[in-house]
């Protein structure tokens, strides 16, 4: 079955960029999907198919995907953006999961 | 503003059947797809189902012999059945919605539900 590997923590500096990475095999031939989770909140999509941008979800977040990996960027890190991230994509009708991303901002 | 909330014991004992309902409010259940989700402690999320407001449904293999997810059109509610229990089906649980089967965003999320299997 097909993986997607995220690191369990990144830390960033207010103010400064956040990269949060997910990787698979020729991960560049799917789509993939960023969601927040923020304890006792709603998950979140903070970008679609590979780099779209929901409405309401702020311009500092972007996202590509290139060869095996998919990023996830956060520019200008506030300390709102503090969370974890998962990628998602899909894998033979079935919906898979990185294993997330603790972001802390310092 | 759509809204999802999960209902549904909190504890649950060994070899029973969890049973959640996800009520919808704020827009209709017809013309989507509502599916479950489940985060253990310390583990990755998972994706357990889905249901079509037609009551179709599409499960994880993993999970799938132990699955039920049925929809209520009348309530606006769809629910999770999980049969034979163990301490790893403890988890949070959600549900959310999305407008097709794959390859589509869940755009909607309920807050999640803790559910501790234990006796």
């Amino acid at each position: 079955s097909y993986e997607l590997t995220q690191a369990p923590s990144v830390s960033v500096s207010p103010g400064q960029t956040a990269s949060v990475t997910c990787s698979g095999d020729k991960l560049e031939d799917r789509y993939v999907w960023w969601y927040q989770l923020k304890p006792g909140q709603s998950p979140v999509v903070v970008i679609y198919e590979d780099k779209k941008r929901p409405s309401g979800i702020p311009e500092r977040l972007s996202g590509s995907n290139s060869g095996n990996t998919a990023t996830l960027t956060i520019s200008g890190t506030q300390a709102v953006d503090e969370a974890d991230y998962y990628c998602q994509a899909w894998d033979s009708s079935t919906v898979i999961f990185g294993g997330g991303t603790k972001l802390t901002v310092l | 503003q759509v809204q999802l909330q999960e209902s549904g014991p909190g504890l649950v004992k060994p070899s029973e059947t969890l049973s959640l309902t996800c009520t919808v409010s704020g827009g209709s259940i017809n013309s989507f797809y509502w599916s479950w989700f489940r985060q253990p402690p310390g583990k990755r999320l998972e994706w357990i189902g889905h249901v079509y407001y037609s009551g179709n449904t599409k499960s994880n293999p993993s999970l799938k012999s132990r699955v039920t997810i049925s929809v209520d059109t009348s309530k606006n509610q769809f629910s999770l059945k999980l049969s034979s229990v163990t301490a790893a089906d403890t988890a949070i649980y959600y549900c959310a919605r999305h407008s097709s089967g794959e390859r589509t965003t869940f755009d909607h999320w309920g807050q999640g539900t803790l559910v501790t299997v234990s006796s």
